[in-house]
């Protein structure tokens, strides 16, 4: 089944714990992207990459790190999480040049 | 400055009521307009890509339209498995890989 899988999908940390949210993808896109969504503002892209070794900052990286070694996968690091980073996140991604992002479940992160 | 805006923020119908969502958008150049479907709990399930003025692309009860300045998303009788945000999202010429959503539309079809 094609699809998009986040891990973990719920996470309650403390501010300044790193932590590590990993995305994977079993359709062989080139392209992948996180967002945050937060009540009222919608969704909001962190960061994207066009294909392995390949990323940049969307509208608010700010306290995010990712890397893209394999092109499955498409982790999302946070190395000194603040409250103000709890929010509900989802990777998505699509071929070169498509239309159609596909978006995992998605993984609730509270920073206490 | 990029901006996509989504109106009404919410939206509550009969079943069987028709209604139209708005997304308007103010962007350097347009390289295409989508629209997402998002249950709660869930991620966003891609619906229409809409590339230049006067396109239409429908699907079952809804169907989208665009102008240079906003898109809407009809729904024609829904009924409640309609129930659903709608999300919009703008594209560039500027940077292919940038997509810039909307708040949403949260809409409720009552039986």
């Amino acid at each position: 089944e094609a699809q998009v899988t986040q891990n973990p999908r719920y996470l309650i940390t403390v501010t300044g714990k790193k932590l590590t949210v990993t995305c994977s993808q079993n359709m062989n896109h080139e392209y992948m992207s996180w967002y945050r969504q937060d009540p009222g503002l919608g969704l909001r892209q962190i960061y994207y990459s066009m294909n392995v070794e390949v990323t940049d900052k969307g509208d608010v990286p700010e306290g995010y790190k990712v890397s893209r070694k394999e092109k499955r996968n498409f982790p999302l690091i946070l190395e000194s999480p603040s409250p103000n980073q709890t929010s509900l996140y989802f990777c998505a991604s699509t071929t070169y040049g498509g239309n159609e992002q596909f978006f995992g479940p998605g993984t609730r992160l509270t920073v206490l | 400055e990029d901006q996509v805006t989504q109106s009404p923020e919410a939206l509550r119908l009969q079943e069987g009521e028709s209604s139209s969502l708005n997304c308007s958008y103010t962007v350097s150049g347009l390289r295409g307009l989508f629209w997402y479907r998002q249950d709660p709990g869930k991620g966003p399930e891609f619906l229409f890509t809409l590339y230049s003025a006067g396109e239409e692309k429908e699907k079952e009860r809804l169907k989208a339209t665009l102008t240079k300045k906003e898109s809407f998303l009809h729904i024609t009788a829904p009924k409640p498995e309609d129930s659903a945000t709608y999300l919009c999202a703008v594209q560039t010429t500027d940077s292919w890989g940038k997509f810039q959503f909307g708040a949403g539309t949260q809409v409720v079809v009552t039986p």
